[in-house]
């Protein structure tokens, strides 16, 4: 069964830094790309980050780009995003993600994710 | 950027009824690269449909997707009370990959 399991999360000021864990079990991580996806209150998905199978390349939203860093340790089946100089709007749950096994970046598989609040 | 808009915001259907929600791009998604998301409150997203119309693995058959370049359908042929929900298209054509606002469907 495939699981992603994500931690992390949690309240913040502004200005500050967080690291959020994915932990991924079920399946061959070092297939699949993965990303994270984020909602905030009340508002629709939208995407963060992806990272490529090789622990190499990540792509960003240009709004956050600079700001977050994705990372990946195939040896722990495992996804990261370093969040620094965080602010208001980045509150939101945030999600972890796996890609379809197509072509592309739609996700077949998601935790339950883990809440981050940017609150002073 | 392309902006997806989904309509109606909201649909209120009874149980055994048919669905029908809409996904409108603001540009052409060329490869059809659409797919649909169902969200119950407090759960993470489900994956329904990729690629405009092919069924994710355990989705019932009671959903389909169809359209191409930059309109494109989700259809419940008959609604079940685990059906009521909210649905967001999301595009991976172009980036930066990009979601609709989503379409509530809730029991008339």
């Amino acid at each position: 069964e495939v699981q992603l399991v994500e931690s992390g999360g949690g309240l913040v000021q502004p200005g500050g830094s967080l690291r959020l864990s994915c932990a991924a079990s079920g399946f061959t991580f070092t297939n699949y790309w993965m990303s994270w996806v984020r909602q905030a209150p009340g508002r629709k998905l939208e995407w963060v980050a992806n990272i490529n199978t090789d622990e190499g390349e990540g792509d960003f939203v240009d709004s956050l780009r600079g700001r977050f860093t994705i990372s990946r340790d195939n040896a722990k089946s495992s996804v990261y995003l370093q969040m620094n100089s965080l602010r208001v709007e980045d509150t939101a749950v945030y999600y972890c993600a796996r890609n379809g096994p197509a072509d592309g970046d739609y996700y077949d598989y998601w935790g339950q994710g883990t809440l981050v609040t940017v609150s002073s | 950027e392309i902006v997806l808009t989904q309509s109606p915001g909201t649909l209120s259907l009874s149980p055994g009824e048919r669905a029908t929600l809409s996904c409108r791009a603001s540009q052409s998604i060329r490869r059809s690269y659409l797919a649909w998301y169902q969200q119950k409150p407090g759960q993470a997203p489900r994956l329904l449909i990729y690629v405009a119309s092919r069924r994710a693995t355990g989705i019932p058959d009671r959903f389909s997707g169809s359209g191409s370049g930059t309109d494109f359908t989700l259809t419940i042929s008959r609604l079940e009370p685990e059906d009521f929900a909210v649905y967001y298209c999301q595009q991976y054509d172009s980036s930066p990959w990009t979601f609709g606002q989503g379409t509530k469907v809730e029991i008339k």
